[in-house]
């Protein structure tokens, strides 16, 4: 089955550090990839997306994700985290093939401490 | 814009009772979904509609139905709660289901 795998559920950071969340999903063939947000008590709100071209994405607030096609991973960045980052993230992923599904990791809930 | 709406924000039911959550869309989406999200598990997919006039399960179906109502409805009922569809329900709509999906505030449901 299609699944994505999130490495970390839990990561604290002091202000200024720099973050990266690992995402790796299992499907060989053409996929769509994406990061969503959620900040205590609020939906969840698209990060960035990756659909083809340039594997490095940029997307709101400073963050960035690269897609390795040969690591089949698409993984999250920061260079310098603030407070206001305290959130819980998803990687997802919709798989080519018949109705295009997404498919969430579990989720990365990051803390950052002032 | 109101983006995705969602109805209501907080619902406690005793275990048997049935209700129906209601979800709306503003941005004339074709494609809509519902999710549940319980801690450690991410986002499942209950239901979709792809487009209007069609609905399709997810992952995690059973115990609910749903209906397309028009192109910006999408609700989802529960015939029977039990204990275990505590958890908190979001909508979701894409312009299709290639595109990315925008999200609701979510339901958080308690059943007792």
């Amino acid at each position: 089955a299609q699944s994505v795998s999130q490495h970390n559920h839990h990561v604290i950071l002091s202000e200024a550090a720099s973050l990266e969340l690992g995402c790796n999903y299992s499907y060989g063939g053409t996929v769509n990839l994406f990061w969503y947000v959620q900040y205590p008590g609020q939906h969840l709100q698209l990060l960035l997306k990756y659909f083809s071209g340039d594997p490095l994405v940029k997307g709101i607030k400073g963050f960035e994700a690269e897609f390795i096609k040969s690591k089949f991973s698409f993984n999250l960045r920061k260079p310098s985290v603030q407070w206001s980052d305290t959130a819980e993230y998803f990687c997802a992923v919709t798989f080519s093939g018949g109705y295009n599904k997404l498919i969430f990791g579990a989720g990365t809930r990051l803390a950052v401490h002032p | 814009n109101a983006g995705v709406t969602q109805t209501p924000k907080f619902q406690v039911l005793k275990t048997g009772q049935s209700m129906t959550l209601q979800c709306a869309q503003d941005m004339n989406h074709n494609s809509m979904y519902w999710y549940r999200q319980d801690p450690g598990m991410g986002l499942r997919l209950i239901y979709y509609s792809a487009s209007e006039g069609t609905t399709d399960k997810g992952e995690v179906p059973n115990g609910y139905n749903v209906s397309r109502l028009n192109k910006r409805e999408f609700s989802l009922r529960l015939e029977s709660a039990a204990p275990s569809q505590t958890s908190v329900y979001f909508c979701a709509s894409s312009l299709n289901t290639d595109y990315e999906q925008y999200f609701g505030p979510g339901t958080r449901l308690t059943v007792t």
